[in-house]
């Protein structure tokens, strides 16, 4: 299976801050690559597919850059409603793999 | 619009069974890859099981040989039978499928397994 490692873990920010979380994949995966928002009791929701195409309705302060097994998700100018928990996955082999997720916290 | 709901979960005990669906609307099962997706309480995502438009299937290895991911094209409708349930099985599951080269996402069902 392909693992995917993503971090930090955890980090704390502050409003108006540039944040990136970087994924790496133990192999090629191309750019099957999707990033996503979760926060407490909903379900996960999908910012970035194919690693740099952003998901309708997903405002331009997401973005994502990547491909092979290097990959980064980038929040330009973090906001508020922006605290979460964000995860990566891999979709190129039907076995998905995610990573274990980076939670963004208020400094 | 493409859209999935998850229904099915519930309270279970260790050993029991139980059949989870997800009802797609939008577009058609068939024609789609679907899958599986879990989630236990305060954990990370996990891959659980996968159907392909042309029918192959495959399964995490924590589930092979216990769950059976199905789909019945005549109510346009994904199924997850879970046999001899443990409780580490406990999760919320998720259906999810491909839409264009995105990956469209139901609220999940709460599975319990406790006794």
């Amino acid at each position: 299976d392909i693992q995917m490692t993503q971090s930090p873990s955890t980090l704390s920010a502050s409003v108006g801050d540039r944040v990136t979380i970087t994924c790496r994949a133990s192999q090629s995966i191309s750019s099957w690559l999707a990033w996503y928002q979760q926060k407490p009791g909903k379900a996960p929701k999908v910012l970035i597919y194919k690693a740099s195409s952003l998901e309708s309705g997903v405002p331009s302060r997401f973005s994502g850059s990547g491909s092979g097994t290097e990959f980064t998700l980038t929040i330009s100018s973090l906001q508020p409603d922006d605290f979460a928990t964000y995860y990566c996955q891999q979709y190129n082999t039907y076995s998905w793999t995610f990573g274990q997720g980076t939670k963004v916290e208020i400094k | 619009e493409v859209q999935v709901v998850e229904s099915g979960g519930g309270l279970i005990q260790p050993g029991g069974s139980l059949r989870l669906s997800c009802a797609a609307s939008g577009f058609t099962v068939s024609a789609n890859y679907m899958s599986w997706v879990r989630q236990a309480p305060g954990k990370g995502l996990e891959w659980v099981s996968i159907i392909y438009s042309g029918s192959s299937t495959y399964y995490a290895d924590a589930v092979k040989g216990r769950f059976t991911i199905s789909r019945d094209n005549s109510k346009n409708t994904l199924f997850l039978q879970m046999n001899s349930l443990r409780a580490e099985d406990t999760a919320v599951y998720y259906c999810a499928t491909g839409h264009f080269d995105s990956i469209v996402w139901g609220q999940g069902t709460l599975v319990t397994v406790s006794s």
